[in-house]
């Protein structure tokens, strides 16, 4: 059983571009959560999803940032319009709809914007 | 917003000390877990801990959930060097489904 797959792990974009982060949950997960970390910082929550659905994106910035969950494919965190600050880890991870407190991460994407 | 305070920040311990950290907020918390990260990857899940009270181990690491949902602790014991790494809370905010991770604590071990 694969683990939670992330990709790409590492994105290099220019301010102004776009970023598409990807993130394929554990099999029989119904539920992603994206995260954000800075060097030496905890994981700030960004938005939580069910397949087709936004539970919760409290975290999320209001302008520029957006996810999904799509009934087929991966969820997808897009980043629009990069600037410096952006640059960081993203983290997503998935759970189980039995056991939906416990969370999987997948190896993260390192963002940088230059 | 919501806080979770993690201390200690760092330690360095020798090999085969016991090794305790914890985490507190001023809110409530529904579940708590604990996570290992190791450079360039993602954290790994260690403890899930659901019940006020609860006291959970997973071989040298034990868990528990405090009584008032406002804090839990994590301790390793005998620690090893392949220990070393970053450990986090995260919990679950009462009435949410939003989890707060602590700020990390870095342990290291010394042979």
């Amino acid at each position: 059983n694969a683990g939670v797959m992330q990709n790409p792990r590492h994105l290099v974009r220019r301010r102004g571009q776009e970023a598409r982060l990807r993130c394929s949950p554990m099999k029989g997960h119904s539920h992603v959560y994206w995260y954000r970390q800075l060097p030496e910082e905890g994981l700030k929550f960004m938005v939580y999803l069910q397949k087709e659905n936004i539970i919760d994106e409290s975290g999320m910035p209001k302008e520029r940032f957006s996810a999904e969950f799509p009934k087929e494919g991966p969820s997808i965190l897009r980043i629009q319009q990069v600037v410096r600050g952006d640059s960081a880890a993203y983290f997503c991870a998935s759970s189980p709809l039995d056991r939906r407190y416990e969370q999987y991460f997948g190896p993260g994407t390192r963002l940088t914007v230059t | 917003g919501q806080q979770l305070n993690q201390s200690p920040q760092s330690m360095f311990i020798q090999e085969g000390e016991d090794v305790s950290m914890n985490c507190t907020s001023s809110s409530i918390f529904n579940t708590w877990l604990w996570y290992k990260q190791d450079p360039g990857e993602g954290p790994v899940l260690l403890i899930a801990l659901y019940k006020a009270g609860e006291l959970t181990s997973n071989g040298r690491l034990t868990a528990q959930f405090g009584i008032t949902r406002k804090d839990s602790f994590l301790n390793i014991s005998a620690s090893i060097p392949s220990d070393v790494g970053i450990y986090f809370c995260a919990g679950q905010l009462e009435g949410t489904y939003k989890y707060i991770f602590g700020t990390g604590t870095r342990l290291k071990v010394l042979a």
